[in-house]
């Protein structure tokens, strides 16, 4: 079943504490993003990467690393979490080559993230 | 740059009335445009989009869209609602030169029995 995974689905964590939430795509999608999602804000990109160790930022990056070691995996770091990281974290992928842009992306079910 | 905007932050309708949620556009270039499904504690479903050719585009679940170019719009629309309808509801653009989704802020769907 093709699928966007992420893990945990729930976190609570104090600020400061680095976390990452893991992301893991088995449909050999070249492009995968993370997004937050807050009320009245609709989704924000955070990073998005086009391939295998290539990472850019998207609109709201302070405060999160990403890495893309491998093309099926897409971590979300964030280094030291603080109250404003609150929020609902979804990891999405896509192909991205070519004429792929008429194509949908896929979304995992979301990290629910408090920083307290 | 691209960008959507939905709005109405909430639609409600009676059970077996069409519901129309609104969204409109801007986008450089030739626009693909996604409808989204959020239902309570779940990730986003892909209900349908618009790449090219006719105007009227059906997807999941029974819902419609109408892209109308002189407008920038492109409504999602069905025929007859059902309280398992209710969710929120996410418009996107993607311009002919990236692979970055632009979501609309969400408009929430309440039907009502």
């Amino acid at each position: 079943e093709a699928q966007v995974t992420q893990n945990p689905r729930y976190l609570i964590t104090v600020t400061g504490k680095k976390l990452t939430v893991t992301c893991s795509q088995n449909m050999n999608h070249e492009y995968m993003s993370w997004y937050r999602q807050d009320p009245g804000l609709g989704l924000r990109q955070i990073y998005y990467s086009m391939n295998v160790e290539v990472t850019d930022k998207g609109d709201v990056p302070e405060g999160y690393k990403v890495s893309r070691k491998e093309k099926r995996n897409f971590p979300l770091i964030l280094e030291s979490p603080s109250p404003n990281q609150t929020s609902l974290y979804f990891c999405a992928s896509s192909f991205g080559h070519g004429g792929a842009r008429n194509t949908e992306a896929f979304f995992g079910q979301g990290t629910r993230l408090t920083v307290v | 740059a691209q960008s959507v905007a939905q709005p109405e932050d909430q639609v409600n309708v009676a059970e077996g009335n069409p519901l129309t949620v609104k969204c409109t556009y801007s986008v450089s270039g030739n626009p693909y445009l996604f409808w989204y499904v959020q239902y309570p504690n779940r990730g986003l479903q892909f209900l349908l989009k618009y790449i090219t050719g006719d105007n009227l585009v059906k997807g999941s679940y029974g819902f419609e869209a109408e892209f109308n170019k002189s407008q920038t719009s492109f409504h999602l629309k069905k025929p007859s609602a059902l309280v398992s309808d209710s969710a929120l509801y996410f418009c996107a653009v993607r311009d002919g030169t990236g692979y970055a989704l632009n979501f609309g802020k969400g408009t929430s769907l309440l039907v009502t029995p």
